[in-house]
């Protein structure tokens, strides 16, 4: 059960997109499409942004998509918004005996 | 609307236990699969367990694995995290938090907002 590994941070202007990855093993995210991405805010409770690989909440922009190739996923957050300043965590089902596990976290602030 | 709210937090010694209690409404409890996620201070999200919606089956991650079990009392609504043998590297808030599906561990779509465990002598 070791955490996916995502980059500590990524920045953009806003209006520009800006792309998290996310990489794991064939054990968990290229093993199952069952790939989430959470949104956190100082202080506050995640929030669930994407869900298996590229599907979004209701309620969810339209800027955030999700996508998976192999072992890696990735979250775009096109046309950045100061809101979208946040902690974002993959996470992944890792199987019935690897449970769930979450990313290492990334900080995306707006320029 | 769905509410999730956590109890039971609160500072402990080394070696000691707590049990963690998540009252649920706004939706059908026994139907749905139930996480606790930790998140120690300043640091990343981390799965702690997770159990089916009918408590047949839990996962639990290896750091906890053998000291926390997991449990949940469909007539009340109600799930528990019931914490032995503790240790300062589990000082964190907790989360209770709702899954999507009922039999595996999945994306969470409804989180409460967390009790503080402090593990301190």
């Amino acid at each position: 059960q070791s955490a996916l590994t995502q980059p500590p941070s990524a920045s953009g202007s806003p209006g520009q997109s800006v792309t998290i990855s996310c990489t794991g093993t064939s054990s968990d995210v290229g093993g199952y499409n069952y790939v989430s991405w959470y949104q956190q805010h100082p202080g506050k409770a995640p929030k669930l942004m994407i869900y298996e690989v590229s599907k979004r909440p209701s309620g969810v922009p339209d800027r955030f998509s999700g996508s998976k190739s192999g072992n890696t996923a990735s979250l775009t957050v096109s046309g950045l918004q100061a809101e979208d300043e946040a902690d974002y965590y993959c996470s992944s089902y890792a199987g019935s005996n690897g449970g769930y596990v979450f990313g290492t976290g990334t900080k995306v602030t707006v320029l | 609307q769905v509410q999730l709210v956590e109890s039971g937090g609160g500072v402990v010694q080394p070696g000691g236990s707590l049990r963690l209690s998540c009252a649920a409404s706004g939706f059908t409890f026994s139907s749905y699969g139930m996480h606790w996620v930790r998140q120690a201070p300043g640091k990343g999200l981390e799965w702690v367990a997770f159990i089916r919606y009918d408590g047949s089956n839990k996962y639990y991650a290896d750091s906890v694995k053998g000291r926390f079990t997991i449990s949940r009392d469909n007539s009340k609504n109600t799930l528990y995290l019931q914490m032995n043998s503790l240790r300062a590297e589990d000082t964190a808030v907790y989360y209770c938090a709702k899954s999507s599906g009922a039999l595996y561990p999945t994306e969470v779509n409804y989180w409460g907002q967390g009790t503080l465990v402090t593990v301190s002598s």
